[in-house]
């Protein structure tokens, strides 16, 4: 089975706390993706990649910041955590150029910025 | 730019009893990918189904069946002999078969969040 790992289900980081998120995926899968999970908004891309050290910008980059130093592990970094950060984190890969398999996602973190 | 529509941000069902869940999506293309992905209390989002434009006949898993209306740029979801553990949030995504860059990548409606009532 394909898995992609969260390293934390909960977290809860005081204002301008420098966060880490951390996600691994077992498949050799070439795309990693964070999303963050609101209601009534649904999912909305941060920060994508595809390749080692390759980052994309998503749809709402800002405040955040991503490191891909292995094939595996793709990283959501907040330089200074902020109430408004609040949120749930999904982290999801895929292979490249095989849109048909769509995405696995791993479980999420809830992140509470106090 | 290509846009997923869930326009039901709740529906509820009773057990055993079928129910509809609604998608719309823009597009200029001809050939891309339509998923339905559930996402239960647990947080995991799993892959429910997929659909192919390409492909005329319509999609389906088990008690999972889909309405592909490609003129229509309709994609919906029925669940039939609905159980407990279909309660979820149903994402309807797209994805073109342009995986240049961010083509590929999925494109997601905002939610449809499904009661199942015993």
């Amino acid at each position: 089975d394909v898995k992609v790992t969260q390293s934390s289900r909960y977290l809860v980081k005081r204002t301008g706390e420098k966060v880490f998120l951390e996600c691994v995926q077992d498949m050799d899968h070439e795309n990693m993706f964070w999303y963050r999970q609101d209601p009534g908004l649904g999912l909305r891309l941060i920060y994508f990649s595809y390749d080692v050290k390759m980052k994309e910008k998503g749809d709402i980059p800002e405040g955040y910041s991503v490191s891909r130093e292995k094939k595996e592990r793709f990283s959501l970094i907040l330089e200074s955590a902020s109430t408004n950060q609040t949120s749930m984190y999904l982290c999801a890969s895929s292979l490249l150029a095989r849109p048909y398999y769509g995405y696995t996602f791993g479980s999420g973190t809830r992140l509470t910025v106090v | 730019a290509q846009t997923v529509t869930q326009s039901q941000p709740e529906m509820s069902v009773q057990e055993a009893e079928t129910v509809t869940l609604s998608c719309t999506y823009d597009t200029s293309e001809s050939d891309y990918y339509l998923f339905w992905y559930k996402q239960p209390p647990s947080r995991q989002m799993i892959l429910v189904i997929r659909q192919e434009a390409y492909k005329q006949q319509n999609a389906t898993e088990n008690r999972f069946s889909v309405n592909f209306q490609k003129a229509a740029k309709s994609f919906s979801l029925k669940i039939s002999d609905s159980q407990l553990g279909d309660a979820a949030m149903y994402f309807c995504a797209y994805t073109s078969l342009n995986y240049g860059g961010s083509q590929g990548n999925l494109i997601f409606g905002k939610g449809t969040k499904l009661s199942v009532k015993p």
